[in-house]
């Protein structure tokens, strides 16, 4: 079975500060995994995936698979980042194109 | 281009009712996704639709089902509801075969409130 665990609900960072969204997963195979964001009032829409390995909006996450994680990072949190973040996983060999999402970390960035 | 348009937006039924919820897709996708948020939850994949039959399903019962029309718009129909169907149901489509994952485009969703 695949599952991911996003352990914050809440995450509360101040305006300039790092931030990390923690995000593990298991799944037998080769795992594809995102970063969906959803900004107040807005609909669900990706924010990166890992086999691009791009840095959107200042964000990057890296697939660890020894640790079987995929943690979001950013060097220095901005007001506009406060959003709800959702991990999500997908795999070819089990599940299709279905995405698996976590339970997502509340993010608030103060001024 | 609307991108996914789903209808309505916010829907009161009744315990033991049923309900309709609609979606169209972004123009160019074949491929509709049905997903149940629950309040302080992530997504949960109920079925995928490809051309017009249910193509994966997760873990939800006979009383979820579904419809894809030949222009690829769908419809979800949830029976005998209950309390705890109450939820934000969200529509995502794409292209069959696309594994860039770029072409899942998500709905603004239903917000289903079962009394």
């Amino acid at each position: 079975a695949q599952r991911v665990t996003q352990p914050e609900k809440l995450l509360s960072v101040f305006k300039g500060a790092p931030v990390e969204l923690k995000c593990n997963y298991s799944y037998s195979g080769s795992p594809e995994l995102f970063w969906y964001v959803q900004y107040s009032r807005q609909r669900l829409q990706l924010l990166l995936r890992h086999i691009s390995r791009e840095s959107i909006k200042g964000f990057t996450a890296d697939l660890n698979k020894g640790e079987t994680s995929f943690h979001l990072k950013k060097p220095f949190a901005q007001e506009e980042d406060s959003a709800m973040y959702y991990c999500a996983l997908t795999g070819w060999e089990t599940s299709g194109s279905r995405l698996t999402f976590g339970e997502g970390t509340q993010l608030t960035v103060n001024p | 281009d609307a991108g996914v348009t789903q209808s309505p937006t916010h829907l009161i039924k009744t315990r033991g009712q049923q309900v309709t919820l609609r979606c169209s897709p972004k123009s160019g996708h074949d491929t509709v996704s049905w997903y149940q948020q629950a309040l302080g939850q992530g997504p949960q994949f109920i079925f995928q639709y490809y051309e017009e039959e249910e193509r994966q399903r997760g873990n939800f019962p006979d009383r979820f089902s579904g419809h894809q029309f030949p222009n690829y718009s769908s419809e979800l129909n949830v029976n005998a509801l209950l309390l705890g169907d109450s939820a934000l149901y969200l529509c995502a489509s794409s292209l069959v075969g696309d594994r860039t994952y770029y072409g899942y485009t998500f709905g603004s969703g239903t917000r289903l409130t079962v009394v």
